[in-house]
């Protein structure tokens, strides 16, 4: 079945510098790969996602890439503030029988400090 | 708006007790799944169901049941809970295969 890594579990950068979360995933079937905000006590949130026939998508200031080869994706946050600050969980698309559901990796909690 | 909705959203129980968590949604969406969240562990799928006829296992299923009642309601059950099912747990839905899921506001379950 389809493994997901995600990494760095923490990062903590200063407001106005950039931050890139990275995840690797198992399955070559996979073709959908979203990227969930969490703020402190609330629920996940899409905050963008990317489909396998398309290497790069950006939305303001948060980009995503995918290396389908290397089977690696990344979300990149530009200038960040400190409402950024969440945890950011990637996940991968899972390939069943029954159908497509997601595998999630285990998180990065990201702190912007002003 | 349309939403999707978990009763109750905290609860404590005893080992050994059955317990029942909800999940409703006014989105219209074929799609429901729960997850659990624990700390350091993310998101992981427990069980997600495609329509009313169809039940899958996800990766961690064991020691949790399901029913899927109506295309809008989505419930998880714990025949004989145990502490480590202490944790959050999430329902989510979405319309279609590889879409966006959108989350409930969870339900913290504690168990003693």
């Amino acid at each position: 079945g389809e493994n997901v890594e995600q990494h760095p579990s923490t990062l903590s950068v200063q407001e106005g510098d950039s931050a890139v979360i990275k995840c690797t995933y198992s399955d070559s079937a996979s073709n959908y790969f979203p990227w969930y905000k969490q703020e402190l006590g609330k629920r996940p949130q899409l905050i963008i996602d990317i489909r396998s026939n398309v290497g790069e998508k950006k939305d303001q200031r948060i980009a995503v890439t995918l290396n389908k080869t290397a089977k690696h994706f990344s979300l990149h946050i530009t200038e960040t503030q400190p409402e950024d600050s969440a945890v950011y969980f990637c996940a991968a698309s899972m390939v069943g029988q029954a159908g497509t559901a997601l595998i999630f990796g285990k998180g990065t909690t990201l702190s912007v400090s002003s | 708006d349309a939403d999707v909705t978990q009763t109750p959203r905290n609860r404590i129980t005893k080992t050994g007790k059955r317990i029942m968590l909800e999940c409703s949604q006014t989105k219209g969406h074929d799609r429901m799944y729960w997850y659990r969240q624990d700390p350091g562990l993310g998101l992981r799928l427990i069980y997600y169901s495609f329509d009313v006829k169809d039940i899958n296992k996800g990766e961690i299923s064991d020691g949790y049941s399901v029913s899927r009642q109506a295309q809008a309601k989505f419930s998880l059950s714990l025949e004989s809970a145990i502490p480590n099912q202490t944790a959050l747990y999430f329902c989510a839905t979405s319309e279609g295969q590889v879409r966006e899921q959108f989350f409930g506001p969870g339900t913290r379950l504690t168990v003693l």
